[in-house]
């Protein structure tokens, strides 16, 4: 069972819509990512937070809106998506995001669908 | 540009075979690391290996690490149909942006 949650597990969206997703970890890590995996591309980073600071966002488009109001929730906040937005979303948390021997936790992710 | 990719894409052997899987980079890096996803799954972290570091061992799982090359490998030993999954690799890069790099994976499958 993994430490670090996801939910919902799959969402269908419309591009007008707006949803969040949500991430909590119990492993009392202080850095929380959110990856996007496309079919047949290599995992993209998008955000990284320590500590509830966010310490990167790698040119994610702005209908992406990350939260993370303490060590232990992540949330991404969605609105205009596109289709090809349509990914699973992952989150992952590690000990600390600039300890470089910390491996990431992940968890089961959001299989997300625009129509 | 991409930093770690896997070889081969796609794996296909017997149970009971051993699996090999090969990563290349490009730049200097920390550490590297190797990850497994099961099919609508998270990814679960497996072996870290530091760049000082030449072999790691993990229950049937070895990997090498070979600096001047820019390479590593993944041997999976007698393996299980339960080892059906996507292995990937991920780079801790020495400079620039302190971040793990992931490839694309090589997806393996195990027949009984």
């Amino acid at each position: 069972e993994t430490g670090v949650t996801q939910t919902p597990r799959h969402l269908v969206m419309g591009m007008t819509n707006k949803k969040s997703l949500k991430c909590e970890q119990h492993l009392g890590h202080n850095a929380m990512y959110w990856y996007k995996q496309s079919a047949k591309k290599p995992l993209e980073l998008m955000f990284v937070y320590n500590f509830k600071e966010q310490t990167e966002n790698n040119s994610v488009p702005s209908r992406f809106s990350p939260e993370c109001p303490n060590s232990s929730h992540l949330f991404l906040h969605l609105h205009t998506l596109q289709p090809e937005d349509s990914a699973l979303y992952l989150c992952a948390s590690s000990q600390e995001a600039e300890i470089y021997n910390s491996p990431l936790h992940f968890g089961n992710g959001t299989r997300l669908t625009v129509t | 540009s991409q930093q770690g990719e896997e070889d081969p894409q796609a794996l296909s052997i017997q149970e009971g075979e051993n699996a090999t899987m090969n990563c290349s980079y490009k730049t200097s890096i920390n550490n590297l690391q190797w990850y497994r996803q099961n099919s609508g799954r998270g990814l679960v972290h497996l072996i870290l290996i530091r760049s000082n570091e030449r072999e790691k061992h993990s229950g049937r799982l070895r990997v090498t690490l070979d600096t001047s090359k820019k390479s590593s490998s993944l041997l999976i030993t007698a393996s299980r149909a339960a080892d059906t999954a996507s292995y990937f690799c991920a780079t801790h890069r020495e400079q620039g942006a302190q971040k793990l790099v992931f490839g694309q994976g090589t997806r393996l499958t195990i027949n009984p």
